[in-house]
């Protein structure tokens, strides 16, 4: 993994409430991401960061919001939780033109 | 957003022959990364190799050699003498200027004995 912790690794919880998934890096990396993976359609990007307090969005960050206020974790937040966004969740850092990622964590939303 | 394209859900190779998976993307760009990633069951993703598109020469790695057409937008994997531990699913990616890393949908590579 690389230095690439995420937690918690896996999650219930219920419609409706807030859920943030956190991203934890200790290799200095400037780029890190946000993706879901569901199946039949791979690894789909979220939301990314290319720096402190820097971030853009993916091609599927509706429901879901970004902070970084330190180069080494990057929070994934999903402000009301609905059941489309039951997914495994991918984090992923970046620099010298290799991204390396974290273990995943297993959101269930009933 | 650029487009990375795998035509083929399901390979399947029989052990010690040679499978060669398709990708293709699009992009106006003339200088980003192309990559494969590998997802065993165990879900980490692991990279396979990569390859700068400023780069003529096709990248390899041991059993694993792409073949690389800028022209075209192609970026296909060739994986050599497969191994049971080959079996996975196999994502092709790109990132260009904007460090954004997308993904294709991957195929399901499966090896038979």
């Amino acid at each position: 993994d690389a230095g690439i912790t995420q937690s918690p690794r896996h999650k219930v919880t219920e419609t409706g409430t807030p859920v943030t998934l956190r991203c934890h890096q200790t290799e200095n990396h400037r780029y890190m991401y946000w993706y879901r993976q569901d199946p039949g359609h791979g690894l789909r990007l979220i939301h990314y960061s290319y720096g402190v307090k820097d971030t853009d969005k993916g091609e599927v960050s509706d429901g879901y919001s970004v902070s970084r206020s330190k180069t080494e974790d990057f929070l994934l937040t999903l402000e009301s939780a609905t059941s489309s966004q039951t997914s495994v969740y991918f984090c992923a850092a970046h620099s010298g033109g290799e991204a390396f990622f974290g273990q995943g964590t297993r959101l269930t939303v009933v | 957003a650029q487009t990375v394209t795998q035509s083929q859900p399901e390979m399947s190779v029989q052990e010690a022959e040679t499978v060669t998976l398709s990708c293709t993307y699009d992009t106006s760009e003339s200088d980003y990364y192309l990559f494969w990633y590998k997802q065993p069951p165990s879900r980490q993703m692991i990279l396979v190799i990569r390859q700068e598109a400023y780069k003529q020469q096709n990248a390899t790695e041991n059993r694993f050699s792409v073949n690389f057409q800028k022209a075209a937008k192609s970026f296909s994997l060739k994986i050599s003498d497969s191994q049971l531990g080959d079996a996975a699913m196999y994502f092709c990616a790109y990132m260009g200027s904007g460090y954004a890393l997308n993904f294709g949908k991957g195929t399901s590579l499966l090896v038979t004995p």
